[in-house]
Parts: structure tokens; sequence; C-alpha cells
């Protein structure tokens, strides 16, 4: 069975900080997929990342970035100079050989002006 | 319509009521899903149709029932359902149910009287 631990619950920032969302995963198998979404408050979950386990390659997409390491099961997502609009629930999830989607318990981010 | 719709966006229903809800993809994907979201909760998968066969259950009463008639579609009846069933309820859908992300849709809020 796959686990995917957030162990930031909450965390709040000022507009223009930059902030890092921690994601530690668990599996047996050697091909899984790591994603990241993110659940603004209107309730849609919005794809933002996808990453293989044989791709250990960092990401970057505007002002988001993402950090990929093996050798210590973390995908940790960084949001470079927040924004008011970045306020959302983020969700890291994994899924393996089970197809199931596993996600974890999500961390809440709010950007104040 | 874009994406996975889902309707309503928002359903009240009593215990003894029998209400359905729908999801359908616009993306050509042959993959669908139901998930639960309950307040301070991960998501929990429910349901996971692949090309029209159901091929997870998880675990989920049955007091919920779901349907798939064709690819694009998917409902989940619902019937004799206890307050503690209050919560978002989201569909996705995917192509292949392991390597592709899943697109998600707005969520029906559902509360149980």
């Amino acid at each position: 069975a796959q686990k995917v631990t957030q162990a930031q619950t909450e965390i709040s920032v000022v507009e223009k900080e930059d902030v890092t969302l921690d994601c530690v995963y668990e599996t047996r198998d050697t091909t899984y997929y790591l994603f990241w979404y993110k659940q603004p408050p209107s309730g849609e979950l919005v794809f933002l990342i996808r990453r293989n386990s044989f791709d250990e390659q960092n990401e970057i997409s505007g002002r988001y970035s993402w950090n990929f390491q093996k050798s210590t099961s973390s995908f940790n997502f960084t949001i470079t100079a927040s924004q008011v609009v970045d306020s959302a629930v983020y969700f890291c999830a994994l899924i393996a050989n089970d197809y199931k989607l596993s996600f974890g318990a999500g961390t809440t981010v709010t950007v104040r002006a | 319509e874009t994406g996975v719709t889902q309707t309503p966006r928002h359903l009240v229903m009593g215990m003894t009521n029998k209400k359905s809800l729908k999801c359908e993809q616009h993306l050509g994907h042959n993959a669908m899903y139901w998930y639960k979201q309950s307040a301070k909760k991960p998501l929990e998968l429910m349901f996971v149709y692949s090309l029209e066969e159901r091929v997870e259950n998880n675990s989920v009463p049955s007091r919920f029932s779901p349907e798939c008639p064709n690819s694009s579609h998917l409902f989940l009846h619902l019937h004799t359902l206890q307050p503690e069933d209050s919560a978002l309820y989201l569909c996705a859908s995917s192509q292949g149910l392991i390597s592709n992300e899943q697109f998600f849709g707005p969520g029906t809020r559902l509360t149980v009287l």
C-alpha cells in the first residue's frame, strides 16, 4: 500500500514571500507517479504537475517549482513570490501499480496581502 | 462544455430519499472515478471504472451504487444515506489507470439531514 504524508497542516505567509510545501511518500513499487493538485475555495481539484519515478529532474513552471528526491522519498513544492490567488489547499498524491491514487492530507496555504 | 462536469453542485436530502449524482467528462478519457472528501479527512477513493467496467469498489457501503453507462458518463445513486455521508463528492477522469493525471470535476456538496 502507498502512503503520502504532508506534515504541514497550515502555512500562512505574507504576499511575495516564498513558501515550500513538504511531501514524503512511501511505496514498495519501483514504478510510480507523483502529483500535486491545488484545491481553491471553489472546491475543484486542479492538476499542477506529474512526475514519474524515473525522472528526478526538478521542474520550474513560472512561480512554481518542484524538487523530487528519491533518496529521501520526497517531492516538495515551492511557490516563489506568493500571491493572494495562491491561497488554497495543496495535495500531494502518488499512484503505483495498484492504480489507486493516494492523497496526502493536504496543506492549507493562506497568503495575506 | 469542457473538462469534467458534475450535477447538481449542491444537494440536500433526507435519510429516506433517493437521489443521483451525475458526472460527465468531455476529455475522451477511458477511466472514471468517484471520490469522497469529508472535512478533516484525506480524499477517499470510492469507485474506479475502466472502459466502463468497475475495477475497484473500495469497501463502500451498499447505499452508494455507481453506474457507468458509457465512457463519458458516471453516476452515483444514493439511497437511505446517513448524516455522516455528508461530504463533497468528486468525480475524476483519466486516460489509463496509472500513468496519467486525473482531471477532477467541481464536485457535488451533499448534505444529509
